[in-house]
């Protein structure tokens, strides 16, 4: 089983600062990095599925990074708002034939007006 | 509108008792899962099921059934033999793949009596 650890575990910032967030898990046997937003009484939604080394996704303000050589990904947010304000998972798959994710415990992100 | 829906958003159980969550999904997903959140840790999955009459258990399956006998429907049991059940419980779908975005339920949170 893989671990996955995520940090930080909760962050505060002020509207308009940029911020970001590590994933890190074991490289071995990687073939899929999932990241999601869980905003409170609201279902979790998928942000960027990423496979490849080097991969950079970007979808509004929100990017990620992936490292698989080394284990790791970055979630950057530039500017935030209010409206970012949530519970940031990520979720390797390993190689196997079906989707099976393993999720670190969440970045809980709280931004201030 | 497409998505998943999950039932009832709050349930009791009480010692020795059997209770199911519903999960129904329109989106035409072959895949299906169901996830456990306890305070603090990552969601942990319990059962996953690929296709229609046939479904595997995830890490932490003891205590629990599924069925899937439909393509839409994929309900949890929580049976007696589940000692800690109090916890939230989301349910999820994907297009069969080990890339494929999930979708997600807003969840039950089953608490006991």
């Amino acid at each position: 089983i893989l671990n996955v650890e995520q940090s930080p575990q909760s962050l505060h910032v002020q509207e308009g600062d940029s911020t970001n967030f590590t994933c890190s898990f074991p490289s071995s046997n990687f073939y899929a990095l999932h990241w999601y937003r869980w905003e409170t009484a609201k279902s979790p939604e998928a942000l960027f599925v990423m496979t490849l080394n080097g991969d950079e996704k970007k979808k509004g303000q929100i990017s990620a990074t992936l490292n698989t050589k080394e284990g790791y990904s970055y979630l950057y947010i530039k500017g935030s708002q209010p409206e970012d304000s949530a519970t940031y998972l990520c979720a390797p798959t390993s190689s196997g034939g079906y989707n099976k994710l393993i999720f670190g415990a969440g970045t809980r992100l709280a931004v201030h007006p | 509108d497409g998505g998943i829906t999950q039932s009832p958003k709050y349930l009791f159980r009480k010692e020795g008792q059997n209770v199911t969550l519903s999960c129904e999904q329109n989106l035409n997903h072959d895949a299906m899962y169901w996830y456990r959140q306890d305070p603090g840790q990552g969601l942990r999955l319990i059962y996953y099921s690929q296709i229609v009459n046939d479904f595997q258990k995830g890490d932490i399956a003891e205590g629990y059934s599924v069925s899937r006998e439909k393509k839409e429907s994929f309900p949890l049991t929580v049976t007696s033999a589940q000692k800690n059940p109090t916890a939230f419980y989301l349910c999820a779908s994907s297009i069969t793949g080990t890339d494929e975005k999930l979708f997600f339920g807003s969840g039950t949170q089953l608490s006991v009596l």
